[in-house]
């Protein structure tokens, strides 16, 4: 069975620090990696997938398969980034696309 | 475009009265429809998928049940209410695997 682990409940920068989102994930197969995002008063939406190899408001995640990570990283924090972030997987096959997700981190950027 | 909807946005009920929740799809045919319940500290847990009409997973024991009697349409119920019921509950819809678009949500509180 998949596991997403997300070690950070809680996560506090100031306004243009560098910000990393912890994401670790056990699965023996080959999965596929996703970051989904929760803004305040707003639904759950996805924010970027690995395969896409894309930057989406800044952010980029790596897929890391020898350390089974992928974490979240963007340079310079905004305040709009405020938000809760889930790591989710994948795993691909015949997994109907059903998602596992980690426990969330609750980032804060403050002014 | 497609959307989501799921009702009602806030719901209390007492112990051992029955459930039902609603969810819709518009904008798309043949979706894989998902119910969520999100909990703090406890991120996503996946209650039921479905990948087609009358076509239920459960992917936990608990005292709920889904159905899906149209192609858009996903149902979460229960007989019996618990105290243990009470959380915030996610309907999502997919047709690319992983990429989940997800409906505002309900607040159940069991009392």
């Amino acid at each position: 069975a998949q596991r997403v682990t997300q070690p950070e409940k809680l996560l506090s920068v100031f306004k243009g620090a560098p910000v990393e989102l912890k994401c670790n994930y056990s699965y023996s197969g080959s999965p596929e990696l996703f970051w989904y995002v929760q803004y305040s008063r707003q639904r759950l939406q996805l924010l970027l997938r690995h395969i896409s190899r894309e930057s989406i408001k800044g952010f980029t995640a790596d897929l890391n398969k020898g350390e089974t990570s992928f974490h979240l990283k963007k340079p310079f924090a905004q305040e709009e980034d405020s938000a809760m972030y889930y790591c989710a997987l994948n795993a691909g096959g015949t997994s109907y696309g059903k998602l596992t997700f980690g426990q969330g981190t609750i980032l804060t950027v403050h002014p | 475009s497609q959307t989501i909807h799921q009702w009602p946005a806030t719901l209390v009920q007492p112990v051992g009265s029955p459930l039902s929740l609603e969810c819709t799809v518009e904008g798309t045919s043949n979706p894989n429809l998902y119910w969520y319940r999100q909990a703090a500290g406890r991120g996503l847990q996946l209650l039921f998928y479905s990948v087609g009409i009358g076509q239920i997973s459960s992917e936990v024991p608990q005292n709920l049940s889904a159905s899906r009697p149209q192609d858009r349409q996903f149902i979460l119920s229960s007989k019996k209410l618990l105290l243990s019921d009470s959380g915030f509950y996610l309907c999502a819809w997919s047709v690319i695997r992983g990429i989940q678009y997800f409906g505002a949500g309900t607040r159940l509180s069991v009392l």
